[in-house]
């Protein structure tokens, strides 16, 4: 069974402070690594995917990064505008996505 | 486009009652799929669909039934309401024969059951 692991649940950051949220996950036949973005009463929003252990990714101030146990999402700067939670998801074998609970980022002012 | 629309966005049920929740997309995507969202539990996968008149169960699909009769429309219907399906429901669609990484959402539908 394909399983998905975030953490932090929840992350406060002062404007301009980078951090790291994790995404650790078991999957068989791993057939992509997935991140959303999601804010509060919207559905999730798709930012990247990754299929390989090495493999990188940037959109602005994000970037994604994938080992063959787990994946980071950098935030580099961070505006109060990336508040959202983010959500990490799997696709394997079975080919349908299995979602971690996310990280809820609050990036204050 | 108006990407994935769902209807109703809130709704209040009580227990045994059967509602029907609407979902439709009008970019011409084969795969369609319905979510629900729970506090610390993440998205989990009810039904979803290849396409027309084709659907298969997902990771939680007890006490819930869809149909896919048109590419655009994929229905999720509630039989009996139970506490239990209190939760927030979210529609997605992509392409058929992608990576499935491109889903594209629903704003959500909140359903309190009492």
């Amino acid at each position: 069974e394909d399983q998905v692991t975030q953490s932090p649940e929840a992350l406060r950051l002062q404007e301009g402070e980078s951090s790291s949220l994790n995404c650790s996950y078991t999957v068989s036949g791993l057939r992509g690594l997935f991140w959303y973005r999601q804010d509060p009463g919207k559905g999730p929003e798709f930012l990247f995917t990754l299929y390989s252990a090495g493999e990188e990714k940037e959109k602005e101030r994000l970037k994604a990064t994938l080992t063959k146990k787990e994946s980071f999402l950098h935030i580099t700067a961070p505006k109060p505008e990336d508040s959202a939670t983010y959500l990490c998801a799997v696709k394997g074998s079975a080919r349908q996505l299995t979602f971690g609970s996310g990280t809820q980022l609050t990036v204050l002012p | 486009n108006a990407g994935v629309t769902q209807t109703p966005k809130f709704q209040v049920l009580k227990t045994g009652q059967s509602m029907t929740l609407q979902c439709a997309q009008d970019m011409n995507h084969e795969y369609m799929s319905w979510y629900r969202q729970d506090p610390g539990m993440g998205l989990r996968l009810i039904h979803y669909s290849v396409g027309a008149g084709i659907t298969d169960q997902g990771e939680v699909p007890n006490g819930y039934n869809v149909s896919r009769s048109t590419t655009e429309d994929f229905p999720l219907r509630l039989l009996s309401a139970a506490p239990s399906q209190t939760s927030v429901y979210f529609c997605a669609s992509r392409p058929e024969g992608t990576s499935g990484s491109e889903q594209y959402f629903g704003p959500g539908t909140r359903l309190t059951v009492t």
